[in-house]
């Protein structure tokens, strides 16, 4: 059964700093994706990772993807307020895409 | 403008009814998906269809039913046997097994 883990599920953290979002998936998969949400929003889509060592970055934040270790980080670089979202990872295997709980990322002024 | 239109966006329904939620899409995709969001979780998996005429069970499918008739179009009902129905559905689309979901704005579902 395929089990997606993010941690931290909650991340306070200052403007300026430098953060890192975990995704660890349990079986092998041949892609990966990340989706961010606003407070009573859909999900908007940020990254698709489809093969081993692929790295997508868009502005602040940086995708990796690593299938030998199972792992897909999302990296935050000099967090501002309007990165304040719920970030989650979703990972595909045949035809199901199962999702994370998502990383709740409160950025403080 | 392409995309996928969920309706209705906010439903109230008394318990023991069923309720339908509908789902479009225009971007000729061919596989449609159904999520459930409940408060400060993550997404779960109701149902997924890659072609028209067929579907699959996904992790939480007991008390919900669909259809995929036509490609367009991927409704899903909300029977009396949901046990606890109030929740936020999301409706999913993507090109292919690799392509990115493209998700509708969400149906927000409360039972009373």
């Amino acid at each position: 059964e395929l089990k997606v883990e993010q941690n931290p599920l909650f991340l306070s953290m200052q403007e300026g700093k430098n953060y890192t979002i975990y995704c660890n998936y349990s079986t092998t998969s041949d892609r990966l994706y990340w989706y961010r949400q606003d407070p009573g929003k859909s999900l908007e889509s940020l990254f698709v990772l489809l093969s081993n060592g692929a790295v997508k970055q868009e502005g602040r934040l940086m995708a990796s993807l690593d299938t030998k270790a199972r792992l897909s980080t999302l990296h935050i670089t000099a967090a501002v307020h309007d990165l304040s979202a719920t970030y989650f990872c979703a990972v595909g295997r045949d035809d199901k895409i199962i999702f994370g709980k998502g990383t709740r990322l409160h950025i403080l002024p | 403008d392409g995309g996928i239109t969920q309706s209705p966006k906010y439903l109230f329904r008394k318990e023991g009814q069923n309720v339908t939620l509908s789902c479009e899409q225009n971007l000729n995709h061919d596989a449609m998906y159904w999520y459930r969001q409940d408060p400060g979780q993550g997404l779960r998996l109701i149902y997924y269809s890659q072609i028209v005429n067929d579907f699959q069970k996904g992790d939480i499918a007991e008390g919900y039913s669909v259809s995929r008739e036509k490609k367009e179009s991927f409704p899903l009902t909300v029977t009396s046997a949901q046990k606890n129905p109030t929740a936020f559905y999301l409706c999913a689309s993507s090109e292919g097994l690799s392509g990115e979901l493209f998700f509708g704005e969400g149906s927000r579902l409360t039972v009373l």
